[in-house]
């Protein structure tokens, strides 16, 4: 299974609402996972099951989506989240990750 | 803490091999399927391979099969990859993975929720 994600990056701004686009080359149900990594640090667990809130991870962080198509939204952009989002399906192996997307200031 | 600590990562020239291990603490390591995932410089995640929590099934990614094992020792709260016949392009940063579910009906879904902090295997002559 093939994941692509768009943009692969982005320039965005303190309070802003940023939206990221994975898609699977075909069906996954809701076996998606959204990552975010910071520059020299592991990934972190930021979604599971499409849209389920990792524990400790803030409220403004969403997920939706099923079938092929999946959205991450990060609502009002802080400082703190400018990383690279990585999506990743958990549907059959190899599971396989998206390029991932940049957010940057 | 939950914790997961690897190690074993080496320069080594293309062909060699290496044994890559994966430490546990703070959980029940036995009920859980772990993973191992790389990441080569500047680019992005690559899933490499997973195993259950008994040992009795494991998966690859394409390019690893056939080169890489995943093995755990549950006694020592371990697992590993050994890989064989390294080349060029397995130059990256290991992490090692754990993996939670949760159950929706009939369905289980998998997640990587606890992260090592990576080891670095660079394969150069």
């Amino acid at each position: 299974i093939q994941m692509t994600q768009s943009p692969s990056s982005l320039s965005a701004s303190v309070g802003d609402r940023v939206t990221i686009t994975c898609r699977a080359s075909q069906s996954i149900s809701n076996f998606l996972n959204w990552y975010q990594q910071k520059p020299g640090t592991a990934p972190k667990l930021l979604i599971y099951v499409a849209s389920s809130l990792q524990s400790g991870v803030p409220s403004r962080f969403s997920g939706s989506g099923s079938g092929t198509d999946f959205t991450l939204t990060i609502d009002s952009l802080q400082t703190e989240d400018f990383a690279t989002y990585y999506c990743q399906q958990s549907h059959s192996p190899p599971f396989t990750f998206g390029p991932g997307t940049k957010v940057d200031i | 803490d939950v914790q997961l600590v690897e190690s074993g990562g080496y320069l080594v020239q293309p062909g060699g091999s290496l044994r890559l291990s994966c430490a546990a603490s703070g959980f029940t390591f036995s009920r859980h399927w772990m993973s191992w995932v790389r990441q080569a410089p500047g680019k992005g995640l690559e899933w490499v391979a997973n195993i259950k929590q008994d040992g009795s099934e494991t998966y690859y990614v394409d390019s690893g099969k056939g080169r890489f094992t995943i093995s755990r020792d549950n006694a020592k709260n371990s697992v590993f990859l050994q890989m064989n016949s390294l080349r060029v392009e397995d130059t990256a940063v290991y992490y090692c993975a754990r993996e939670s579910s949760s159950s929706w009906g009939h369905k289980y879904y998998y997640y990587m929720d606890v992260w090592g902090k990576g080891t670095t295997v660079t394969v150069s002559s």
